[in-house]
């Protein structure tokens, strides 16, 4: 089984400051993580996925992620906030059968 | 490339009444599709997977016959809420898994308010 646990369910950053989003898993098999945004009623964008290959990963939109399995855990970072940033993001893992689990969401708000 | 549809985007349907919700996929063939639920201000849940020509397989805790899927064909699956109450009335959200991939391609969702 497969679980996401996202610290912090509401985040607020200055525009043009680090974003850091956290997330860490729990997995039985070796995961596959990814990182969604979704804008207010609108489906989920994908910012980004981890399947094995380089532990650090890029993503759309100046995003990037990184695994590190000593710690469980798949942070997401953008290094300078832009107003349009401003979404909830959920963190989710899947094993082979490609069934997601999703993180509770954290909402990113964006200071002028 | 990669698109995925659903309709309606919002329906409202009276209490015991029954909604159907299409989820489509415009431009590949996806022998999965998923199907979750949102509300407000919670996470998604997977609800169940549903395989073209085959029954679906559904998460503990969610009720087969009151939410029917079909996938009659790799680019459609439906979601029909059967005997609608008030506490179904949810963001329904469903994703495609490319034949020859491992990504979920999400559609923009449907907003169920039961009255």
């Amino acid at each position: 089984a497969q679980s996401v646990t996202q610290l912090g369910s509401h985040v607020s950053v200055s525009e043009g400051a680090l974003v850091l989003l956290r997330c860490n898993y729990s997995s039985s098999v070796p995961p596959y993580l990814f990182w969604y945004v979704q804008y207010p009623n609108q489906g989920l964008q994908l910012l980004l996925k981890y399947t094995s290959a380089a532990t650090l990963v890029k993503g759309i939109n100046g995003f990037e992620a990184e695994f590190k399995k000593s710690e469980t855990s798949f942070h997401l970072t953008k290094p300078s906030a832009h107003m349009s940033d401003a979404a909830e993001y959920f963190c989710a893992v899947s094993g082979n059968d490609y069934k997601l689990s999703f993180g509770a969401g954290t909402t990113v708000t964006v200071r002028a | 490339g990669a698109v995925v549809s659903q309709h309606p985007s919002r329906v409202i349907c009276k209490s015991g009444t029954s909604v159907k919700i299409e989820c489509r996929s415009l431009d590949f063939q996806a022998t999965t599709m998923f199907w979750y639920r949102q509300f407000p201000k919670q996470s998604l849940m997977l609800m169940a997977t549903s395989n073209e020509g085959s029954k679906a397989t559904y998460e503990q805790g969610v009720e087969k016959d009151k939410f029917l899927i079909n996938h009659a064909s790799l680019t459609l699956s439906t979601l029909t809420v059967t005997s609608a109450h008030p506490e179904d009335s949810s963001f329904y959200i469903c994703s495609a898994l490319k034949a020859t991939g491992d990504e979920q391609y999400f559609g923009p969702g449907t907003r169920l308010t039961v009255t």
